[in-house]
């Protein structure tokens, strides 16, 4: 079993839905939670970050991480075609090696207009 | 201001050969790091350099790999003896420092995408 797990998709909506992505984890040791996102043909770029449990907003998107269960979540409202790619979810531990990322597969996303 | 910039953007070559990829950082970050993202998969940890130095090189796969940051600014990835398994897109990242966190971003490069035929 790997690490980290997400299901790859991939995942369509229609322009305007909410979509849900969410990550489960193994690692307890895990302290911080990142979700990128990844164009086609491009590097992963960072789109929100958190630390242990609880929820973060950030305009369209809200971030959530519950460690009881190990789940993390990212929601996106009123998606828009833009929004179409992967969204990878990655997460640390604390400590000496907390810049050591561990990445799910990735969803595939795609909004349509 | 520029970003982390990776050349070749694509490479082929044969199995057995040697091969070079180069990772420019963003000026003024110290830490250097180094993934792999197979077809499909996300991206897994290679390589963290702190400075010149590699601070943990854990996730290299066998002893063909090997990375260099002389200066402390650019990276060389080198894979000696490729193989058709070593086909992925090679990524590359830099932050501030090494000290993670919420305040230390890793920005990803754009990729060297690696077959090997």
């Amino acid at each position: 079993q790997k690490e980290v797990e997400q299901d790859p998709g991939p995942l369509s909506v229609p322009e305007g839905a909410i979509v849900s992505l969410n990550c489960t984890y193994s690692n307890s040791a895990f302290q911080y939670f990142m979700w990128y996102r990844q164009y086609s043909r491009k590097g992963p770029e960072l789109l929100m970050y958190t630390y242990s449990s609880g929820n973060k907003e950030d305009g369209r998107f809200t971030a959530q991480v519950d460690k009881s269960s190990k789940y993390i979540s990212l929601f996106i409202r009123d998606s828009q075609p833009s929004d179409s790619a992967t969204y990878l979810c990655a997460m640390s531990g604390s400590g000496g090696s907390n810049y050591k990322l561990t990445f799910g597969k990735g969803t595939l996303l795609t909004v349509n207009p | 201001g520029a970003g982390v910039s990776q050349t070749p953007s694509n490479k082929v070559t044969e199995k057995g050969k040697y091969v070079e990829l180069r990772c420019d950082p963003i000026s003024g970050h110290t830490a250097l790091y180094w993934y792999r993202q197979s077809l499909g998969q996300g991206p897994e940890f290679l390589i963290y350099f702190q400075g010149t130095g590699a601070a943990d090189d854990s996730g290299l796969p066998n002893d063909r790999f090997f990375a260099v940051r002389p200066e402390g600014s650019v990276s060389t990835l080198k894979i000696q003896r490729t193989e058709r398994g070593d086909s992925a897109v090679y990524l590359c990242a830099s932050s501030l420092n090494g000290a993670g966190g919420l305040n230390n971003e890793q920005f990803f490069g754009p990729g060297t995408r690696l077959t090997v035929l």
